[in-house]
């Protein structure tokens, strides 16, 4: 079974439009964190946002929230007022761990590629 | 500036060369890892290491082999190149265990084997 699952491949959205790019993720660990990079062009890996499992609050940067489902095993990425410069592949990942031999895991989603609209 | 650093960017070998692609980090973080990047794949992890001298395999780890002998670098190895080990390759790294923190990538190294 997907650890993390993305449903959209790709997506095209107006710009100043809000978006929400899908992540649902599996795990019977009690502790893990979800996070979601950006990958422009360019190639490099851009980190968003963080959200720990047992975070109560769904985590805001800017214009980047997390709307975290815990029951649902969701982690949904949302950009408001999306802008040009948001056109890149967006990618959902999950650590897991450390277990008690130290180790910790990242596995990541296969991406969105979102594309704004002008 | 905190960074992650990674060469060569871009590489064109033969197959059956043995290559090295170098990775280094000077936040000094403990936690060090590989990734490939291939499409319709995202990113699967390779090798990682938790610290100097201890690593272990990822979920593609065939092909690749790693050393950690200093903190700060975790270079890849592959020894034999195949044409189906050509794609984007990610080094990352973090500064501990408790979960919380987020890795730091490199800018990438793409891999062509012919």
């Amino acid at each position: 079974a997907q650890k993390i699952t993305q449903t959209q491949p790709g997506m095209f959205v107006q710009e100043k439009e809000a978006v929400t790019l899908d992540c649902t993720y599996d795990t019977s660990d009690q502790s893990y964190g979800l996070f979601w990079y950006k990958q422009p062009s360019s190639g490099e890996m851009i980190f968003l946002i963080y959200q720990g499992s047992y975070d109560e609050q769904n985590a805001t940067e800017g214009r980047y929230s997390l709307n975290f489902q815990k029951a649902r095993k969701s982690a949904n990425l949302v950009i408001s007022a999306s802008q040009l410069g948001d056109s890149a592949m967006y990618f959902c990942a999950m650590r897991e761990g450390p277990d008690s031999w130290g180790n910790e895991k990242l596995t990541f989603g296969t991406g969105t590629r979102l594309t704004i609209i002008p | 500036e905190a960074q992650v650093t990674q060469n060569p960017r871009y590489l064109i070998t033969v197959t059956g060369k043995k290559l090295t692609v170098t990775c280094s980090q000077n936040m000094n973080h403990e936690y060090m890892s590989w990734y490939r990047q291939d499409p319709g794949l995202g990113l699967r992890q390779i090798y990682y290491s938790m610290n100097v001298e201890v690593t272990d395999k990822g979920d593609v780890p065939e092909g690749y082999k790693v050393s950690r002998k200093e903190k700060r670098n975790f270079p890849l190895i592959l020894e034999s190149p195949s044409p189906n080990q050509t794609s984007l390759y990610f080094c990352a790294s973090s500064s501990g265990t408790s979960g919380t923190e987020t890795q730091y990538f490199g800018p990438g190294t793409r891999l062509l084997v012919l």
